[in-house]
């Protein structure tokens, strides 16, 4: 069964930092871009980051460019979105999801983790 | 904001038949595929709808999608209890480099 597993949040201070994690089963983990995409309390969907499956491309939203950084682990099947300098705003649900192709450009997310929840506040 | 427009909120009685609207501009919509996501209450989204009109293995033929322009739909027959959930749409965004979401559209069986 494809499946992915997403882990890591919790609650943090403004400013500070946290990894989340996406383990992935099911499917060639490396054939295939990932991506991060959150949503905040009553709100609707926005993509955060993305990355090709070699690892070697990697994509940001405006709104957390210099902030946070994407990575993989091809051998651990294994996604991670490391968040520093977290602010109020940046308080959602995080959801990792599978792109279709091995590139990240213009591909549909086509299963996605069960999301783990990021609330920044003092 | 979002960038793709949906109405908030649509309803439809069972069985009805029932459409989501998305807008868009020509450098998301106009050049690139539309997705239509669910997401059903306190769950992760699910892929509904890919390439315009196209349907996932075990999505039911009753949802279908279509795109004009800068513009799509997502139609929904035959509508159950099971239906009520949130939609979106989503496309690539030639300006951004990325891909964007619609604000999404809640769907109530009356």
């Amino acid at each position: 069964e494809v499946q992915l597993l997403d882990s890591g949040g919790g609650l943090v201070q403004p400013g500070g930092s946290l990894r989340l994690s996406c383990a992935a089963s099911g499917f060639t983990f490396s054939s295939y871009a990932m991506s991060w995409v959150r949503q905040a309390p009553g709100k609707g969907l926005e993509w955060v980051s993305g990355i090709s499956g070699s690892g070697g491309s990697t994509y940001y939203a405006d709104s957390v460019k210099g902030r946070f950084t994407i990575s993989r682990d091809n051998s651990k099947n294994t996604v991670y979105l490391q968040m520093n300098s977290l602010r109020a705003e940046d308080t959602a649900v995080y959801y990792c999801a599978k792109a279709e192709y091995s590139s990240f450009f213009r591909s549909a997310f086509d299963i996605w983790g069960q999301g783990t929840m990021v609330t920044v506040s003092s | 904001q979002s960038v793709l427009t949906q109405p908030p909120s649509a309803s439809g009685t069972p069985g009805q038949r029932v459409t989501i609207s998305c807008s868009g501009s020509r450098s998301n919509i106009g050049n690139n595929y539309v997705y239509w996501y669910q997401q059903l209450p306190g769950t992760a989204p699910k892929l509904l709808i890919y390439r315009n009109n196209q349907r996932p293995s075990g999505v039911p033929d009753r949802f279908s999608g279509s795109k004009s322009g800068t513009s799509a739909s997502l139609a929904i027959s035959g509508l159950r209890s099971e239906d009520e959930a949130d939609y979106y749409c989503a496309a690539w965004d030639d300006s951004l480099s990325g891909p964007i979401f619609g604000g999404g559209t809640k769907l109530t069986v009356l």
